[in-house]
């Protein structure tokens, strides 16, 4: 089946360390996005990137950076973890053009920042 | 003012009965808007989307949508107790469809 995964799955870090979260898709799609989920938050939007050569910030940039190394490969980056990026990371994809852009999330990852 | 505003719930109704989940939103250029369901612990997962005013019916979900009136809201019929689960609304930001605004979602509590 045509997925979105995400790895790792879990990571316990310490305040300073440089952290990848890496996501990988099988479903053809052009645009992929990375949130964040905190506890009545929601999910925020960190970036988003619509082609290989695209990268865009969202909501919450600061803190974090992209690659997008193919059409189906999007790492975020964290280049000092703070404890306050403590989170549920989701990765998602959309097909865009000649769609209603509708997202499909991955498994996710549980960031804690110790 | 939130951009999308949910009740957070819990939202407690019998097995068998109609779970009625509203949102509204800001963004009058929405165009598109999408429910998620996310269970505790898990990545959401589309339900789905509704670009017209009027009802939307798919299986035992119906959305309906009033544009004027900056509200949508998800219709379960028949719900179960593995419908449990936080129930996200998120329209489409702008006039385009480049990027989803996400409310914090309504929790939905099915009890036997």
């Amino acid at each position: 089946d045509a997925d979105v995964t995400q790895t790792p799955r879990n990571r316990i870090t310490k305040t300073g360390k440089r952290i990848m979260l890496e996501c990988s898709q099988t479903k053809g799609h052009d645009r992929m996005y990375w949130y964040r989920q905190d506890p009545g938050l929601g999910l925020r939007l960190i970036y988003y990137s619509f082609d290989v050569k695209d990268i865009n910030k969202g909501e919450i940039s600061d803190g974090y950076s992209v690659s997008r190394q193919a059409q189906a490969k999007f790492s975020l980056s964290l280049e000092s973890a703070i404890p306050n990026q403590t989170a549920l990371y989701f990765c998602a994809t959309s097909a865009g053009l000649r769609t209603h852009n509708e997202q499909f999330f991955g498994p996710g990852t549980r960031l804690t920042v110790l | 003012q939130k951009e999308v505003e949910q009740n957070s719930g819990p939202l407690s109704v019998p097995e068998g009965a109609i779970a009625s989940l509203n949102c509204t939103y800001s963004d009058r250029g929405s165009q598109s808007f999408f429910w998620y369901r996310q269970y505790s612990g898990k990545s959401p997962e589309l339900i789905m989307f509704i670009y017209s005013n009027g009802d939307k019916e798919d299986g035992r979900f119906t959305a309906q949508l009033n544009k004027a009136s900056q509200y949508v809201s998800l219709l379960i019929r028949d719900s179960q107790p593995s419908d449990s689960a936080t129930y996200l609304c998120a329209p489409s930001r702008g006039s385009g469809y480049n990027k989803l605004i996400f409310g914090a979602g309504t929790r939905l509590a099915v009890h036997p």
